[in-house]
């Protein structure tokens, strides 16, 4: 596609239950980001994966989420055990990988716990 | 933490430059200074980065200082469009990106 793709864009959850987030990125970029936004506030980093692996996780607030690239392109946000203050847009983006290149971001999921 | 300081709000008028700073004093020298913006309801979008000279691109230009503790985001007719927020972001190798609360740009027509 043109852009980096996350769906849904919308997702609303119950309190405890498990979701998962999907980011399809810009074809060929080997560089994948989560990040996470609260109202109000610049987007807070999560996990950056170089290719297939998790470079850097020091982001991921605690053992709930965990997030997948498995064949070095699709990735998934996963959620476990859902809290109210897990309500948040989750940002993915995306780049070359080369050093201080641009990176793309997608438009986000808008995840609501109820 | 984010290590950059921004304004929290400007105004500016319409077809007026606007002059965004932007503070860095502990940037490291190998690390590029990033600035994105955020639309509302959009997610971050890239505006321009640079290491050590001024950058000029067809949204922006940067203007850094020459002790690199500084830079300022120049738009040099702001536009409705340009109402967003302002990230200025020290990067490095990883493109990992240390976001702040920004500054919001407001446009008057």
């Amino acid at each position: 596609g043109a852009g980096v793709s996350q769906t849904p864009s919308n997702k609303v959850t119950e309190k405890g239950k498990y979701v998962e987030l999907r980011c399809d990125p810009i074809s060929g970029h080997t560089a994948l980001y989560w990040y996470r936004q609260s109202l109000g506030q610049g987007p807070e980093f999560l996990i950056y994966f170089q290719g297939t692996g998790a470079a850097d996780d020091s982001g991921l607030p605690n053992d709930r989420f965990f997030a997948v690239r498995p064949e070095g392109s699709v990735s998934t946000l996963k959620i476990q055990r859902t809290e109210r203050g897990d309500s948040a847009v989750y940002l993915c983006a995306s780049s070359s990988g080369t050093s201080n290149t641009e990176a793309f971001f997608g438009q986000g999921t808008r995840l609501t716990v109820v | 933490d984010a290590k950059t300081t921004q304004p929290n709000s400007m105004e500016s008028n319409e077809e007026e430059p606007v002059h965004l700073p932007c503070n860095h004093s502990t940037i490291s020298g190998t690390d590029y200074i990033h600035w994105y913006r955020q639309l509302p309801s959009q997610g971050p979008e890239y505006v321009i980065h640079g290491l050590t000279s001024n950058v000029n691109n067809r949204m922006a230009s940067l203007a850094i200082a020459e002790d690199r503790k500084s830079s300022t985001l120049i738009l040099h007719r702001a536009t409705l469009r340009d109402a967003a927020v302002y990230y200025c972001i020290e990067g490095g190798a990883t493109n990992k990106l240390i976001f702040g609360t920004g500054t919001l740009l407001a446009v008057q027509p």
